[in-house]
């Protein structure tokens, strides 16, 4: 079964911190890409950073990087410097390649709150 | 600006009812998909669309259809078939199926059944 797991509900971060959200999934494709994916109370999906099953090295992407352990299955999402802004609803998501379609299976969501 | 547009915002439906939703992106995108969110929970796939004149079932199909006439256009019709249909829908695009392929959403729309 493909699957993704974020086990944080909610997380809640002081300004200026930095803040790990976790995620983890389950796949037998050899081939897949790992996407978070930022939703404000708009609604609107906003994406942030993309990991290729190969790709060597972590991706970042400003104060987004993603922590990719790819024996042990995780993604985490690593936001440094938080920002006001920065609370809203984090999902994890991945698409395996199988098939050729970029079919996202998402996970439940983290809630991130950030504090002045 | 390119991107993806959702029409209408909100919407209101009757038991009974059919409605349809609109996706329009104008990013020369081939594939186009349709999610359904409920509250406090991630994403799931309606359909989805690799080019024109061609789409499959995703993982909660009952109740909806589709149509890819246009490259640009996917709408999606909420049937009466559908037994719980308020949602938060969103569409999405990507410049085709497979590979790094970053997915762009659009703003989506609340459909409410009253």
């Amino acid at each position: 079964a493909q699957k993704i797991t974020q086990t944080q509900p909610g997380m809640f971060v002081q300004e200026k911190e930095a803040v790990t959200l976790d995620c983890t999934y389950d796949t037998s494709d050899p081939s897949y890409g790992l996407f978070w994916y930022k939703q404000p109370s708009s609604g609107e999906m906003i994406f942030l950073i993309y990991q290729g099953s190969y790709d060597q090295q972590n991706a970042t992407e400003g104060r987004y990087s993603l922590n990719f352990q790819k024996a042990r299955k995780s993604a985490n999402l690593v936001i440094s410097a938080s920002q006001l802004g920065d609370s809203a609803m984090y999902f994890c998501a991945m698409s395996p390649f199988s098939g050729g379609y970029n079919k996202l299976i998402f996970g439940a969501g983290t809630r991130l709150a950030v504090h002045p | 600006d390119g991107g993806i547009t959702q029409s209408p915002k909100y919407l209101f439906r009757k038991e009974g009812q059919n409605v349809t939703l609109s996706c329009e992106q104008n990013l020369n995108h081939d594939a186009m998909y349709w999610y359904r969110q409920d509250p406090g929970q991630g994403l799931r796939l309606i359909y989805y669309s690799q080019i024109v004149n061609d789409f499959q079932k995703g993982d909660i199909a009952e109740g909806y259809s589709v149509s890819r006439e246009k490259k640009e256009s996917f709408p999606l019709t909420v049937t009466s078939a559908q037994k719980n249909p308020t949602a938060f829908y969103l569409c999405a695009s990507s410049p085709r199926t497979g590979g790094r392929n970053t997915i762009y959403f659009g703003e989506g729309s609340w459909l409410t059944v009253v």
